[in-house]
């Protein structure tokens, strides 16, 4: 079966950069798009961009344009999100998912992380 | 690019059935067939419900459909249940930047 599994919690200070992995499993990696979402603690869904995971192209969303990185690793079948510049406001859960044009049905269990002084 | 448009709440009786609607514009949801909808409890990831304007993912139950009249989606959710109770999201493509918007969410409670 599909399965995205993500790194674990991180606890960063202001200005720093995170870096969260999703490795996939159960489907051709190369296949499918890697989109990355965020939600803030009681704050709605926020597409931060995407990769397609057999080209490597990526699409970011504005509001993250200058902060963000999103690459893949296709023989770990893993992508990753590289935020940089973190204020407290970066505060979220950031998923991973797998789809096409948009995000399909298979997705990580999150990823907290609190940036905090 | 701005949030779709969500009611933030709807509300319904056990087997009633309520529909939430999610408006874009020609540049979204009304010029692309990339509509999703998606369900999501408390601290739990997203669970996607209805894909491509209409179609359900493989075991979810045919009380959730979904439909698109211009620049306005809407997922309906008929004899309403319990675990229905949740935060439901639309979202769609953006062509114009290859890009994908989400909507604001709205809290579906049974009451």
């Amino acid at each position: 079966q599909v399965q995205l599994v993500q790194s674990g919690t991180e606890v960063k200070k202001p200005g720093a950069s995170v870096k969260v992995s999703c490795k996939a499993s159960g489907y051709t990696f190369t296949s499918y798009a890697i989109h990355w979402v965020r939600q803030a603690p009681g704050q709605r869904l926020e597409w931060m961009g995407w990769i397609n995971a057999g080209k490597g192209n990526t699409k970011y969303s504005q509001k993250f344009q200058a902060r963000v990185t999103i690459t893949r690793d296709t023989s770990a079948s893993t992508a990753f999100m590289e935020l940089s510049s973190l204020i407290s406001e970066d505060t979220a859960v950031y998923y991973c998912a797998r789809g096409g044009p948009v995000a399909g049905s298979d997705w990580g269990q999150g990823t907290l992380v609190t940036v905090s002084s | 690019q701005s949030a779709l448009t969500q009611p933030p709440s709807a509300s319904g009786s056990p087997g009633q059935s309520v529909t939430i609607s999610c408006t874009g514009t020609r540049s979204d949801v009304g010029g692309y067939n990339y509509v999703s909808w998606f369900q999501q409890h408390p601290g739990k990831a997203p669970k996607l419900m209805i894909y491509e304007v209409t179609k359900r993912p493989s075991g979810v139950p045919d009380r959730f459909s979904g439909s698109k009249s211009g620049n306005t989606a809407s997922l309906t959710v008929s004899g309403l249940r319990a675990e229905d109770e949740a935060d439901y999201y639309c979202s769609s493509y953006v062509g114009s930047n290859n890009h994908v918007v989400f909507g604001g969410g709205t809290k579906l409670t049974v009451l």
